[in-house]
């Protein structure tokens, strides 16, 4: 992989499904991996910094996994919202460059 | 933390024009980027706004067409020059703090006609 990839593009839910999506990095010159969270006309707004393999985060019903040496990591959100419809962003730091992916776009259905 | 403030937040030009987009944060800030989004693409790094020194910019960015200023430590301005409808895009300052973080502004819609 040479480029920071995410699946799928979009993603369409009903409220109270849980879902997971995937960001994949090259896992070479590998210093940490950003997740944001970007609702339209709003800043992207930072989820989680990982750097660590295994590393496991949370933040309320969004957690996040690393797996570096494969160079992957899966976002999860437990029991959808319409709020969390957004654009979800991942994006991989060498030290002093940032590589983002095109993003997963999530829709929660009332 | 910091707090972005990026305006305008959008803005229709003519083809041809130039567009200016400022960005102000509460604290100074050593390192400060630009970004842009092009529809379907993912963000990408337009230059790194250095304080009292040229601007660096990324293959592919030329300072002629994106000329940046960074007077201060709190402040930034990207101009989009010559504008023609390949740079519709959503344009995005941001800033890299001690914590590691990356906090973006709210982002400049441009639509060129």
């Amino acid at each position: 992989i040479l480029n920071v990839e995410q699946s799928p593009q979009s993603l369409h839910v009903q409220e109270g499904d849980s879902t997971n999506f995937t960001c994949s990095f090259p896992s070479s010159n590998f210093y940490a991996l950003h997740w944001y969270r970007w609702e339209t006309a709003k800043s992207p707004e930072a989820l989680f910094v990982m750097t660590l393999n295994g590393d496991e985060k949370k933040k309320g019903r969004i957690s996040a996994t690393l797996n570096t040496k494969e160079g992957y990591s899966y976002l999860y959100i437990k029991g959808s919202q319409p709020e969390d419809s957004a654009t979800y962003l991942c994006a991989r730091n060498t030290g002093n460059q940032f590589y983002f992916g095109t993003g997963t776009s999530l829709t929660v259905i009332p | 933390s910091a707090v972005i403030s990026q305006k305008p937040s959008r803005d229709i030009c003519q083809r041809g024009t130039s567009l200016t987009i400022q960005c102000q944060v509460d604290s100074q800030v050593t390192m400060m980027f630009w970004y842009r989004q092009q529809p379907g693409q993912s963000l990408t790094l337009i230059a790194t706004a250095n304080q009292g020194s040229e601007a660096t910019y990324e293959s592919g960015f030329v300072i002629d067409k994106f000329p940046i200023s960074r007077p201060n430590l709190t402040f930034s301005t990207l101009t989009v020059s010559n504008l023609s409808p390949e740079d519709s895009s959503i344009y995005l300052c941001s800033v890299w703090v001690d914590t590691g973080e990356l906090f973006f502004g709210e982002g400049s819609r441009l639509t060129v006609l």
